[in-house]
């Protein structure tokens, strides 16, 4: 069955220090999606991507922050100058055209130290 | 403002039971609900979707029902197993943009 990758799993990045990660949506999706979810708390929406354009993205998805798909196969979230506060549990997501459901990864536990 | 509501607190349940959790929503306009499961650490799993034209939708022993005028939404998982013990997750869309919002989730632990 098709998934979502993610990789890494689990990175420790200094505070201050730029982190990139990267996600293999599902082959025929068109639809990308990265969320977040701190320890505890709920699964936040970061950012919609579409047609290599940003959809719609929440009012935490700041500056600090950028996705791309470099190709026809990765998906990524940059994050310039983390934060110990940007220490999370980063879920990418996709989805088919239409109003299909999203599709998650295994997810990325970021800790910034 | 606009909230997405699930009970907060853990649901505990004989195995063989039916389990029904509820999402409630305020000032949101979906244009369909989906319910996901997710267990510690891991990323949310989809379980089923149902359209605001839809009243209710079926996968196995699972059930849910979307009902927009209460703005509410009940999933149903009958015959309870230990190994449906999870957090269930509903998200919904705002007007069919593609940005999906989640609930709180709710825990649920089926005893065995």
């Amino acid at each position: 069955e098709p998934e979502v990758t993610q990789t890494p799993s689990h990175q420790v990045t200094q505070m201050g220090q730029e982190v990139i990660l990267r996600c293999v949506p599902i082959s025929n999706h068109l639809y990308f999606y990265w969320y977040r979810q701190i320890l505890g708390q709920k699964v936040e929406f970061l950012v919609s991507f579409y047609n290599n354009e940003i959809s719609e993205k929440s009012e935490i998805f700041d500056d600090q922050f950028s996705v791309e798909r470099p190709d026809g196969s990765n998906f990524t979230l940059k994050i310039r100058s983390t934060k110990l506060e940007d220490s999370a549990m980063y879920f990418c997501a996709s989805s088919a055209p239409g109003d299909g459901p999203a599709f998650f990864g295994q997810g990325t536990r970021l800790t910034v130290v | 403002s606009q909230k997405i509501e699930q009970n907060s607190e853990a649901l505990n349940i004989q195995e063989g039971k039916t389990a029904t959790l509820t999402c409630n929503y305020t000032n949101y306009s979906p244009a369909y609900l989906q319910w996901y499961r997710q267990d510690p650490g891991r990323g949310p799993v989809f379980l089923l979707l149902i359209r605001e034209n839809e009243k209710e939708k079926r996968k196995e022993r699972l059930k849910v029902t979307f009902d927009t005028t209460l703005k509410q939404s009940l999933f149903h998982i009958t015959a309870s197993q230990p190994a449906d013990s999870a957090t269930y997750l509903c998200a919904l869309d705002n007007s069919g943009t593609y940005k999906y919002i989640f609930g709180t989730g709710t825990r649920l632990k089926v005893l065995a």
